[in-house]
């Protein structure tokens, strides 16, 4: 029973179409995230989610927007798609807020984004 | 962000420790070390997190020096499922949110 998943695993889309990642977690938590891992293997975190609200936005374009129906899904979705977007983008989830240090995050498996 | 430096890869054989070091001379005092691991084509994993205390759980166990300029995360009897990228992170905000990952330790557990 798989914790946090998100669909799809793989996406390979062209230059300038809309695409989006979905995210659910099914472990009761109060905040989601979303990072992106480039090439170079580094992983930085994009927005985090509690309750619905929206909590830390780090500079990424504004053609990436979370959207959150429910505390338990936080979904990513991206306009017009450049060849920079290829990354594996994760998705995460914390029991609190993310102010407490003992709050632990949980990953997805990531969905690897191809750009062509 | 504090920095973390850490060594870009070593070899452990399987059932002897592994001791991961890493560096934080910058660290503040309301800094926590954080240590999340990567295995191939999967999402990190955490594994222990500490202030300045030196801290055990099932999976590991993490040493901070008493200046807490550095650390090392030790897997007591690696084995071959250990084998993965292990990240040092420093949370700038003392808290675990806004966590970024660096570019880690990969770690290679052979027979």
């Amino acid at each position: 029973d798989t914790a946090v998943s998100q669909t799809p695993k793989y996406l390979v889309t062209q230059m300038g179409n809309d695409k989006s990642i979905k995210c659910e977690q099914n472990l009761g938590h109060d905040t989601m995230y979303w990072y992106k891992q480039d090439s170079k293997k580094f992983l930085k975190i994009m927005f985090s989610y509690n309750n619905k609200e929206l909590i830390i936005n780090e500079t990424v374009p504004n053609r990436f927007s979370p959207k959150s129906p429910d505390k338990a899904h936080l979904n990513l979705h991206i306009n017009s798609l450049e060849l920079g977007d290829s990354a594996v983008y994760f998705c995460a989830s914390s029991h609190g807020d993310g102010s407490e240090p003992d709050d632990t995050q949980y990953f997805g498996p990531g969905t690897r984004l191809t750009v062509l | 962000d504090a920095k973390t430096t850490q060594p870009p890869s070593m070899d452990c054989a399987e059932g002897r420790a592994a001791n991961l070091p890493c560096n934080h001379s910058t660290i503040s005092g309301n800094e926590y070390v954080y240590w999340y691991r990567q295995i191939h084509s999967q999402g990190p994993q955490y594994i222990i997190h500490g202030l300045k205390n030196n801290e055990t759980n099932e999976m590991a166990s993490l040493i901070i020096t008493e200046d807490r300029k550095s650390s090392t995360l030790i897997l007591p009897h690696a084995t071959l499922r250990d084998t993965a990228v292990y990240y040092c992170i420093v949370s700038f905000t003392g808290t675990a949110s806004k966590l970024t990952f660096g570019t880690g330790t990969r770690l290679q557990v052979t027979l």
